[in-house]
């Protein structure tokens, strides 16, 4: 039973590359979430989908947009990277959107915007 | 959502009970305390929650505090891997993940 599964680990990428950053859960939850984690600032939430078929704005959205691909996929795309955006990215998903059905998360995407 | 309050860093012996201490003197009475955990170079994971009575699952033990300013999270025989960094949240439990959920937290260093 993998949970959730995120790709690729690691990656560097130059200022104004753009890339997709995959998560893929296996437990049949129906929300899912991006974060990312910078030190000192504790986990930020970016984009997230509370059901299949919709997502929404987080606390940092900007220079990010997400696909629903389907119930298991949720997806990140960075348009144009830029070096603010080096950061570790954790994709989580839940049973449902209340804070009281905990959250299992990826073992994340290490970042670098040179 | 409460404030909560925990030590920077705390240590403990390898098979020793690991006690984490929270201050949440702001909490309402609609809001749960809920413990996470994040080892080096893994996501988080989640260990347990409770809004009144003492709680208990196959990870960890929490216990509130009658008056529910404060909580202790009880890891009961800690083992080095359970060196990692330890979140305490507080919220109300039909709102969403939709925001920031955890500060500093605790680094809890076991030690053999």
């Amino acid at each position: 039973n993998a949970g959730v599964t995120q790709t690729p680990k690691f990656q560097v990428l130059k200022t104004g590359q753009s890339m997709t950053l995959q998560c893929a859960q296996d437990m049949n939850h129906n929300s899912m979430y991006w974060y990312r984690q910078d030190p000192g600032m504790g986990l930020r939430l970016i984009y997230y989908s509370a059901s299949e078929g919709t997502t929404d704005k987080g606390e940092v959205p900007n220079g990010y947009n997400v696909s629903r691909l389907n119930k298991r996929e949720f997806s990140l795309r960075l348009e144009s990277a830029a070096p603010s955006q080096t950061s570790v990215y954790f994709c989580a998903s839940s049973t449902g959107p209340r804070f009281d059905q905990p959250q299992h998360f990826g073992d994340g995407t290490r970042l670098s915007i040179l | 959502d409460a404030k909560t309050t925990q030590p920077p860093s705390m240590d403990c012996a390898e098979g020793r009970a690991a006690n984490l201490p929270c201050n949440h003197s702001t909490i309402s009475g609609n809001e749960y305390v809920y413990w996470y955990r994040q080892i080096h170079s893994q996501g988080p994971q989640y260990i347990i929650h409770g809004l009144k009575n003492n709680e208990t699952n196959e990870m960890a033990s929490l216990i509130i505090t009658e008056d529910r300013k404060s909580s202790t999270l009880i890891l009961p025989h800690a083992t080095l891997r359970d060196t990692a960094v330890y979140y305490c949240i507080v919220r109300v439990a039909n709102t969403g993940g939709f925001k920031t959920i955890f500060g500093a937290g605790t680094r809890l260093f076991v030690k053999a």
